[in-house]
């Protein structure tokens, strides 16, 4: 299984630190994928990064890619309450269908 | 939730019954997909659709049933088959099949009583 494993599954901060959340995952992957869901809501695309990237950046989140350790790390910096949500990586092959892992629960406390 | 929607919202079924789930996109989608998601877990494919009037079964398609008649609606049936169908169902669409980004309807829970 290619399946992607987040860590930790839970993560409390205070506003303003930075959160910074794993997933690691199984085979050889074609990109990997950041989404985040509200409690009680679809899940919305944060990033995606390929396997000859190593890191992107998109606004307060920056994301690196180690395939030579099947991992990657979401980093977001300056947390807000509002960036409290649950949040889950997906791999993808080419001509596979993503597999998501089962998420890090983060809490930003006010 | 970007041009998926997903109906009801909440959904009450009596075991034994047969319920379907809309999803409708407006995003010229080619491809579709279905997910369950149970408490606390990960998202788990059950059917998806890579054009219109062809669907495939994914890794929990027991129980359940999809059409694909229209590019933009792809319903879901939980048959009174599916054991265990109380849980939160999303649908997802991407511009073709394969590692792009998805994009998701905001969910349909289900509860069986």
């Amino acid at each position: 299984s290619q399946q992607g494993e987040e860590d930790p599954q839970a993560l409390s901060i205070q506003e303003g630190e930075n959160a910074t959340m794993n997933c690691s995952y199984k085979t050889s992957i074609n990109n990997l994928q950041w989404y985040r869901q509200n409690s009680g809501r679809g899940l919305v695309h944060l990033i995606l990064i390929r396997s000859n990237e190593r890191e992107k950046h998109s606004g307060r989140l920056r994301v690196t890619l180690d395939t030579s350790k099947k991992s990657s790390s979401l980093l977001i910096t300056a947390s807000r309450a509002a960036d409290t949500a649950s949040y889950f990586c997906a791999t993808a092959r080419t001509g596979q269908n993503f597999v998501f892992g089962p998420g890090t629960r983060l809490s930003v406390l006010p | 939730d970007g041009g998926i929607t997903q109906s009801p919202k909440y959904l009450f079924r009596k075991e034994g019954q047969n319920v379907t789930l809309s999803c409708e996109q407006n995003l010229n989608h080619d491809a579709m997909y279905w997910y369950r998601q149970d408490p606390g877990q990960g998202l788990r494919l059950i059917y998806y659709s890579q054009i219109v009037n062809d669907f495939q079964k994914g890794d929990i398609a027991e129980g359940y049933s999809v059409s694909r008649e229209k590019k933009e609606s792809f319903p879901l049936t939980v048959t009174s088959a599916q054991k265990n169908p109380t849980a939160f169902y999303l649908c997802a669409s991407s511009p073709q099949y394969g590692g792009n980004e998805q994009f998701f309807g905001p969910g349909t829970r289900l509860t069986v009583l």
